[in-house]
């Protein structure tokens, strides 16, 4: 069975330092993951995805991911956090073939300092 | 191009009553899940469908039911409503898993 494991439910950075939020998975085959983002009082929306292409996903806002299989993981980053960024984040995991079933992790939710 | 569309927005429920969400996709998308969020938890899979006429649980299915007799509509009942039911509840569409999901902007459901 999939699984997805987000370490850290609460990360605080100040603006323009570094975000990283941490993300491992567990699949036995090659599996799809997704980052997602929700702001207050709203859906989901699609920050990145991996598909089994390129190892490094950029995607929208200034975020990118990288898939590393050997560490089972696929954290996602941003070089200079915008107060903007303040908002919740989900891993996800998708395994091809399994009716496309989205597994997410408990989420991380991103405090950005001034 | 409403993209999915979840009716209603906000519900307070008495225990033991019943309602149907709906939710509504116009991007013709084969695959339509609704999913649970409850803090802490992340998003939880109640029901799932591969296409109009199916349906097929998932991880939290109990107390729930679904139907999609149209491609564009999943429909999610709650029989007999219960306090543990109090969540935000969210719907999705898919045209596969390599393109993720199109998310609702949820129903937020209170059953007192």
């Amino acid at each position: 069975a999939q699984s997805v494991t987000q370490l850290g439910s609460h990360v605080s950075v100040s603006e323009g330092a570094l975000v990283l939020l941490r993300c491992n998975y567990s699949s036995s085959v090659p599996p799809y993951l997704f980052w997602y983002v929700q702001y207050p009082n709203q859906g989901l929306q699609l920050l990145l995805k991996y598909t089994s292409a390129a190892t490094l996903v950029k995607g929208i806002n200034g975020f990118e991911a990288e898939f590393k299989k050997s560490e089972t993981s696929f954290h996602l980053t941003k070089p200079s956090a915008h107060m903007s960024d303040a908002a919740e984040y989900f891993c996800a995991v998708s395994v091809p073939g399994s009716s496309y079933k989205l597994i997410f992790g408990s989420g991380t939710r991103l405090l950005v300092r001034p | 191009n409403a993209g999915v569309t979840q009716t209603p927005k906000f519900r307070v429920l008495k225990t033991g009553q019943s309602m149907t969400l709906l939710c509504a996709q116009d991007m013709n998308h084969e695959y339509m899940y609704w999913y649970r969020q409850d803090p802490g938890m992340g998003l939880r899979l109640i029901h799932y469908s591969v296409g109009e006429g199916t349906t097929a649980k998932g991880e939290v299915p109990d107390g729930y039911n679904v139907s999609r007799l149209k491609k564009q509509n999943f429909l999610l009942g709650l029989e007999s409503a219960a306090p543990s039911q109090t969540s935000v509840y969210f719907c999705a569409s898919s045209s596969s898993g390599g393109y993720g999901y199109t998310f609702g902007s949820g129903t937020r459901l209170t059953v007192v």
